[in-house]
This record gives structure tokens, C-alpha cells and sequence, in this order.
């Protein structure tokens, strides 16, 4: 049983759509992140929710909405997207709030805007 | 706000040969390190970390790591590289120590590509 699963793996969309990425763990951790890795392989943090309350929310477009139905899901709607919004998109889980316990990542989606 | 810097973003050893990779932090308290391996289009594995205790880590497939505090240093090796240690590692380092609750997250260094020689 995949840990952190994120649907699709591969996206391939024109600018402008409105596309979303779903992530499931089935760790029964409380909380949950949204990583972008760039072409670069430079990660950056985008969200994170803890039993469904977002936590942290960098400096993202307002095109970018995350969604926690419940602690188990958190997915990513991008509204208008945009050529540079290309990336692997990661989701991750840790059991509580803070990365002492090391986080489990998904196996990203691949985003690419044509 | 913390840091992480990982120099060489691509480090070449031949099978057999002792793997070094390179990680320094920069942060205003005790910091929690990390280091994951992503193999390709995969994602990130947790290899090791280091939160308090022992300063040398040991994490899986025979990796570890030494905490130095005065050198900020967190450095990755392994004795022996595998051709199945070719991958991508990131080092990164937790805030959780600031118990700023509520805003904690993992800051990743750039990354060192490993290419094993044969």
C-alpha cells in the first residue's frame, strides 16, 4: 500500500486551464504539505495543513488553493495556470506539526504548461 | 529562518570509493538535519536525521552523518559507493527548535547529484 499517493503522476495542460492534484496518506498523520520542485530541483515549501487547518502559507499566487476535505487528503487546485507553474509537485505527510519526525513524501506530480 | 547549503551540486565517485557530500546550515538554534535520497522521477526517502543525542547518525543502506556543531556542519558519507547509490540528496534542516508552534517546515538545501563510476 502506497503511504502518500498523489494523483495524476504526469499533467500536461494548456495555459489558462484550472487544473487539481490530489494527495492521500494513509499514515494517520495529522499533518501535510505541498512542496514545488523546480527545474533546478530546488524544493520549496507551498502549504501545510494540520488536521485540516492550513498552517503555513507561503508566498504563493492566489491562482494556488489548497483544499483538506479531512486530515487524510489535502489537494492542490491552480486556477489560470501560467507557463512557469511547470514543476514536480510534491505532497508530503509527518506525523505531528514540525519535521522532527521526518516527513514521507509522495511520488510527485509532474506539471508541464504548454 | 534557517538555511541550508550543500556544496557541489554534482559529485562523481567510483565504485567501492568513500562518498562524501557536503552540507552546512545556518540557524539561530538547535537545529533538527535531515538527509533524502530521490532516485529518478521518484520522491524523497528519508536516509537519516538528527535531532538531539548521539552527533553520528546512522540511517539506511549504510549511509551516515555527523552533526558538528562548531563547523555547522551536517556531511553525508557512506564507505563504500554502490552503483545503486546513484541518485539525487538533499540535506534540510527543521525550525521545529524555535517553537514557533504552529509554523515548522523543512527548508531543503539544493541538492548533490551522486553519478557512481563503474
Amino acid at each position: 500500500d502506497t503511504a502518500v499517493s498523489q494523483t495524476p503522476k504526469y499533467l500536461v495542460t494548456q495555459m489558462g486551464n484550472d487544473k487539481s492534484i490530489k494527495c492521500e496518506q494513509n499514515l494517520g498523520h495529522d499533518t501535510m504539505y505541498w512542496y514545488k520542485q523546480d527545474s533546478k530541483k530546488f524544493l520549496k515549501i507551498m502549504f501545510s495543513y494540520n488536521n485540516k487547518e492550513l498552517i503555513i502559507n507561503e508566498t504563493v499566487p492566489n491562482r494556488f488553493s489548497p483544499k483538506s476535505p479531512d486530515k487524510a487528503h489535502l489537494n492542490l487546485h491552480i486556477n489560470s495556470l501560467e507557463l512557469g507553474d511547470s514543476a514536480v509537485y510534491f505532497c508530503a505527510s509527518s506525523q505531528y506539526l514540525g519535521g522532527s519526525y521526518g516527513y514521507t513524501f509522495g511520488s510527485g506530480t509532474r506539471l508541464t504548461v504548454v | 529562518a534557517q538555511s541550508v547549503t550543500q556544496l557541489g551540486s554534482h559529485v562523481s565517485v567510483s565504485e567501492g570509493a568513500l562518498v562524501l557530500l557536503r552540507c552546512n546550515y545556518s540557524s539561530s538554534v538547535p537545529p533538527y538535519l535531515f538527509w533524502y535520497v530521490q532516485y529518478p522521477n521518484q520522491g524523497l526517502q528519508l536516509l537519516l536525521k538528527y535531532t538531539t543525542g548521539a552527533t553520528l547518525v546512522k540511517g539506511i543502506n549504510g549511509f551516515e552523518a555527523e552533526f558538528k556543531k562548531s563547523e555547522t556542519s551536517f556531511h553525508l558519507t557512506k564507505p563504500s559507493a554502490h552503483m545503486s547509490d546513484a541518485a539525487e540528496y538533499f540535506c534540510a534542516v527543521s525550525d521545529e527548535g524555535e517553537s514557533n508552534f504552529g509554523n515548522e517546515k523543512l527548508t531543503f538545501g539544493t541538492g548533490t547529484r551522486l553519478t557512481i563510476i563503474p
